[in-house]
């Protein structure tokens, strides 16, 4: 199985403009997550997906920021516009039961 | 109150010796509980994972649960360089909650 995958890998765009993350989970995994980390916050959730329907989006900073996942196989988050302070490493997570598999994530810049 | 509280270290062991990681969490409510290992520059990977009170040992690993206390730990016996990294405690109830991470460098 190829894991998680994450695309792209690195991302640097200016102020304003609109980033999309995009997450391939594991075939068969039910759940689907979104992470941000950063050095002052840590690890934070953003928002999770249960067979496709998003279940908590309470980690999600502002209207800024949205997620969908179309299909079990592939889910965006979209940032709408960017600011400096939305650098960070993006992590998509996918799970069948409690162990979670994490992708390589996604460095964003936000000049 | 944090939910997850960690020292963030670093914490420095000899390499042979026995890291011992805390972990404390404010929701008594919470079932489950995770130890992920993060490598800089990598993403987190989960080496231990326990449910109910008490000791549960995987290899040189071993993870402790005292629900009371609303305590956790990660033992690491025979410390090596390898396993120098930030390990990061995890509290589920109804979603994952991240402790910051305790940084681990084990001095060869």
């Amino acid at each position: 199985d190829a894991g998680v995958i994450q695309s792209p890998r690195h991302e640097v765009t200016e102020m304003g403009q609109e980033v999309t993350l995009r997450c391939k989970p594991i075939s068969g995994h039910d759940y689907l997550f979104w992470y941000r980390q950063t050095m002052m916050r840590g690890l934070e959730l953003l928002i999770y997906f249960n067979n496709n329907v998003p279940i908590d989006d309470s980690g999600m900073p502002e209207d800024r920021f949205s997620a969908k996942m179309p299909n079990a196989s592939f889910s965006t988050l979209k940032i709408q516009p960017s600011e400096p302070r939305d650098s960070a490493v993006y992590f998509c997570a996918s799970s069948l039961a409690n162990e979670q598999f994490f992708g390589p994530g996604t460095r964003l810049t936000v000049l | 109150q944090k939910e997850v509280e960690q020292n963030s270290g670093p914490l420095s062991v000899p390499e042979g010796a026995i890291a011992s990681l805390n972990c404390t969490y404010s929701d008594r409510g919470s079932q489950s509980f995770f130890w992920y290992r993060q490598y800089s520059g990598k993403s987190p990977e989960l080496i231990m994972s326990i449910y109910s009170n008490g000791d549960k040992e995987d290899g040189r690993f071993t993870a402790q649960l005292n629900k009371a206390s609303q305590y956790v730990s990660l033992l690491i016996r025979d410390s090596q360089p390898s396993d120098s990294a930030t390990y990061l405690c995890a509290v589920r109830r109804d979603k994952i909650i991240f402790g910051k991470g305790t940084r681990l460098h084990i001095l060869p």
